[in-house]
């Protein structure tokens, strides 16, 4: 059963725009949060984290938000770059058990110039 | 330039054969991981070393052995390969099991035929 979901298979947006990736989780214990971007080719690349005493957290054009009581958090990019165009893969972990995080299916973003 | 390097980067086997990918990371992390990743699936964690001299199974060991060689090298054995085995697999280290930056290896594309 997945505990880290990204319904969303696919998102295509247009440069300058901003991008909205969602990742909702289902284990209450998670309390640590993760993006990670990978290009074709790649390994992963980690891009933005939060913990869940917070539930914002900046780095420059990337932001993530965390609501604890819908289970749910977003990466927003803006303004989106065809540089931008890869695999997002959202994380989740639990610092009380294995702090192992549990990775979701991945969003394809495609940015269009 | 510092990483995680993964040999080899291509590979395909016929049904039965073994084979051992290796991973060796110069960063002096303590912490390895191995994931594979499927279409669709995500990345599901094989075997991890929170040390040196431990390893533990992740979600999907099955077919699997590991061996953590000393603090750089952590090697993924197949003893008897499965076309269920084909995947792309990565190798990932951490400063300690609690830190959640990973940094991974650029991938071995695994083919079982």
């Amino acid at each position: 059963d997945q505990q880290v979901k990204q319904n969303s298979p696919s998102l295509s947006v247009q440069e300058g725009r901003i991008s909205i990736l969602n990742c909702d989780y289902t284990n209450s214990m998670f309390d640590y949060f993760l993006w990670y971007k990978k290009y074709p080719a790649e390994g992963p690349t980690f891009l933005i984290s939060i913990s869940s005493i917070k539930d914002k957290n900046e780095d420059g054009r990337f932001t993530v938000f965390l609501n604890k009581s819908a289970k749910h958090l977003s990466l927003h990019i803006v303004p989106s770059q065809p540089g931008d165009s890869a695999v997002y893969f959202c994380a989740a972990s639990e610092s009380g058990g294995s702090y192992i995080p549990t990775f979701g299916r991945g969003t394809s973003l495609i940015v269009h110039p | 330039n510092a990483g995680v390097t993964q040999t080899p980067k291509f590979q395909v086997l016929k049904t039965g054969q073994s084979m051992t990918l290796q991973c060796a990371q110069d960063m002096n992390h303590n912490s390895m991981y191995w994931y594979r990743q499927d279409p669709g699936m995500g990345l599901r964690l094989i075997y991890y070393s929170a040390s040196e001299g431990t390893t533990d199974k992740g979600e999907v060991p099955n077919g699997y052995n590991v061996s953590r060689l000393n603090k750089r090298e952590f090697s993924l054995r197949l003893e008897s390969a499965a076309p269920s085995q084909t995947s792309v697999y990565f190798c990932a280290s951490s400063e300690s099991r609690g830190s959640y930056g990973y940094t991974f290896g650029s991938g071995t594309r695994l083919t079982v035929v």
